[in-house]
This record gives structure tokens, C-alpha cells and sequence, in this order.
């Protein structure tokens, strides 16, 4: 069964400052894990993918994470925040192995940026 | 490009009658299209599975009868919440699966998303 885990449900950081956001999830098979943002009142828009390449992945607008098999992590990172960072932040995984295309979302994490 | 749509953004009904929403992929085909909904605060719930050709597969809770999924053409998908309620207003999306390889062993898919359609049922 997949599953995911993001810690912190509001995350709030200064402006200019770094972000983590941080996720664990759960899989019995190799995992293909992915971050999308969500701003108010729009769609999902996916900021990165992990699929079994390389273990840091690099995403739009400056975002990176790194999947850690040993930690069951893929936390979400970005050297810098900007005003537009401030949005909902979901933390997703999907089981490539058993070819399923359901994704399984984390709860979320409201990303505050204070000027 | 991996554009999907859904039609309309927003919509108000009155309570007992029924509403059809659109999930359309714009620049690709999608055998497979899925319906979660969202309510406020809240994370994506997987409502069905849409597959052109087949009936929707519906998960555990989830009405059929209610939410009637039809994914008549590789572009199309539509989900029609029948007799609304004011308890399934909510925030309903879209996403549909477009498939890439990755690597020898894998290969993936991956679903982009509509926008959403924001229902209320008064």
C-alpha cells in the first residue's frame, strides 16, 4: 500500500529565506513521487518528479527535492522564498511497479511567505 | 504540451437537480482520466477511475448512481452529479493520464490536472 506523510500541515518563512517542506511516505514497491502546488482557486500544477533516476530531482521555479530510500523521505526545498511561493503544497506517490496510475496524496501544506 | 480542461470553472444549482461537468485533454489522448474532489482545507479524494470504453471504476464510498462518470471519446470525460445536494458542494478536478517512458525497466505515467470546477449546491 502507498501512502504519504507531510509533517507540517502550515509552514510559514520571511521572505528571502529557505523553505522545507518536508514528506515521508509509505510503498511496497519502488515509488514514483511527485510535488504539486496548488494557488488559490487554481489546479494542480506539478513542481517535480522523482521516477527512479536521479535521487535529487530539480523542479520550476527553484524548487528541488531529494529522495532518500534509507529515510523513506522526499522533502521539498528551496534556497530562497518569493511572495508567490505562498501556496498549498501537495506531497503524492504512485507505485510504478504494479503499473497503477492512482496517486495517493498527502493531507498538504500551506506554504506562508512573510514580506 | 499536456493541457486538460474542464468546463464549467464554477457552477450554482439548486438542490435536486443535476450538473454535468467536462474534463477534456486539449494536445493529447487519455484512455485513462481520474475525478477527485476537494473539499475546503482539504487534500484530493480519488472519486473514479474514468477509461474510454468501459465503465468507471468508483471508489469505496463513492455513489455510481450519483456520480455518473462517461468517457465516450480519448479526450473526453464527463462526470454528472446527479439530484446535487448542498453536501456535495465542493471543489471537483479533473486530471488525465498521458504515458512517457522512463528508463529500460519503467515506464510511467503521469496525470496533469484541470483546473477545477467549484460546485455549490444551494
Amino acid at each position: 500500500a502507498q501512502s504519504v506523510t507531510q509533517l507540517d500541515s502550515h509552514v510559514s518563512v520571511s521572505e528571502g529565506t529557505p523553505v522545507l517542506l518536508r514528506c515521508n511516505y509509505s510503498s511496497s514497491y519502488s515509488p514514483s513521487l511527485f510535488w504539486y502546488v496548488q494557488h488559490p482557486n487554481k489546479g494542480l500544477q506539478l513542481l517535480l518528479k522523482y521516477t527512479s533516476a536521479a535521487t535529487l530531482v530539480k523542479g520550476i521555479n527553484g524548487f528541488e527535492a531529494e529522495f532518500k530510500k534509507s529515510e523513506t523521505s522526499f522533502h521539498l526545498t528551496k534556497p530562497s522564498a518569493h511572495m508567490s511561493d505562498a501556496a498549498e503544497y501537495f506531497c503524492v506517490v504512485s507505485d510504478l511497479q504494479t503499473g497503477a496510475n492512482n496517486l495517493f496524496f498527502g493531507t498538504g501544506t500551506r506554504l506562508t511567505v512573510i514580506p | 504540451g499536456a493541457v486538460v480542461s474542464q468546463h464549467p470553472s464554477w457552477v450554482i444549482c439548486k438542490s435536486g437537480t443535476s450538473v454535468k461537468i467536462e474534463c477534456r485533454s486539449l494536445d493529447f489522448q487519455a484512455t485513462t482520466m481520474f475525478w477527485y474532489r476537494q473539499f475546503p482545507k482539504q487534500s484530493l479524494m480519488l472519486m473514479a477511475t474514468s477509461n474510454e470504453g468501459s465503465k468507471a471504476t468508483y471508489e469505496q464510498g463513492v455513489e455510481k448512481d450519483k456520480f455518473l462518470i462517461n468517457h465516450a471519446s480519448l479526450t473526453l470525460s464527463t462526470l454528472t452529479v446527479t439530484s446535487a445536494h448542498p453536501e456535495d458542494s465542493s471543489f471537483y478536478i479533473c486530471s488525465a493520464v498521458k504515458y512517457g517512458t522512463s528508463g529500460i525497466k519503467f515506464s510511467y505515467n503521469e496525470q496533469f490536472f484541470g483546473p477545477g470546477t467549484r460546485l455549490t449546491v444551494l
